[in-house]
């Protein structure tokens, strides 16, 4: 069964340039997360849906950060304009409601963004 | 709001070895789920083991126990007869509430085996 699958895997870009990140969730799943790694803060929570909807965008760093997810097997975080300080890995992940495990959150393998 | 801490930057342990990875958590909640994933130098997360915070007995997932102590507020992660390919960052989290999805991670230990 194919995971979660995030593009781009790498993305190099000039500060003030815009960046979208994707992600295809795993098939039946319900809910889907966008989280950011650094070496600073470690794994931050942006925002997560639950049946498309956006629940909580308390992490979204700002407003240059925009997420949406349009339908059940699809979902976009843009940056825009991008700056030096959102360099990090963004991963992507997707859950299914199961009673004996309702936090394993399957991973994509993550887009490692470069702002220079 | 929730908090783990890991205050174990980096462990060596070796191989066939078994070894413990601490975690310590801070919660005002009842209900709550505490979760450890591991981080190869790949990138991926993989999850490895689950906590309910009213389940009595300590979880184990194959050579992973978690050793849950309620009381001190610690979910140590168990790695028995540690092999080379355990080498990775492991990563304790937890969620606001059992059925919660929400999770916040602690910022990580580096565990390395030798062989």
């Amino acid at each position: 069964d194919a995971g979660v699958i995030q593009s781009p895997r790498h993305e190099v870009t000039e500060m003030g340039q815009e960046v979208t990140l994707r992600c295809k969730p795993i098939s039946g799943h319900n809910s889907l997360f966008w989280y950011r790694q650094t070496m600073m803060r470690g794994l931050e929570l942006l925002i997560y849906f639950n049946n498309n909807v956006p629940i909580d965008d308390s992490g979204m760093p700002e407003d240059r950060f925009s997420a949406k997810m349009p339908n059940a097997s699809f979902s976009t975080l843009k940056i825009q304009p991008s700056e030096p300080r959102d360099s990090a890995v963004y991963f992507c992940a997707s859950s299914f409601l199961v009673e004996t495990h309702p936090g394993e959150l399957f991973f994509g393998e993550g887009s490692r963004l470069t702002v220079l | 709001a929730q908090k783990i801490t890991q205050t174990q930057p980096g462990m060596f342990v070796q191989e066939k070895e078994a070894v413990t990875l601490d975690c310590t958590y801070d919660t005002s909640d009842q209900s709550y789920g505490l979760f450890w994933y591991k981080q190869p130098s790949s990138g991926e997360m993989i999850f490895l083991i689950y906590q309910g915070s009213y389940d009595e007995q300590n979880a184990t997932e194959g050579r992973y126990s978690l050793n849950f102590q309620k009381a001190r507020k610690s979910a140590n992660l168990v790695i028995s007869a540690s092999q080379l390919g355990d080498s990775a960052m492991y990563f304790c989290a937890m969620s606001a509430s059992a059925g919660s999805y929400q999770l916040t991670f602690g910022k990580g230990t580096k565990l390395s085996v030798i062989p």
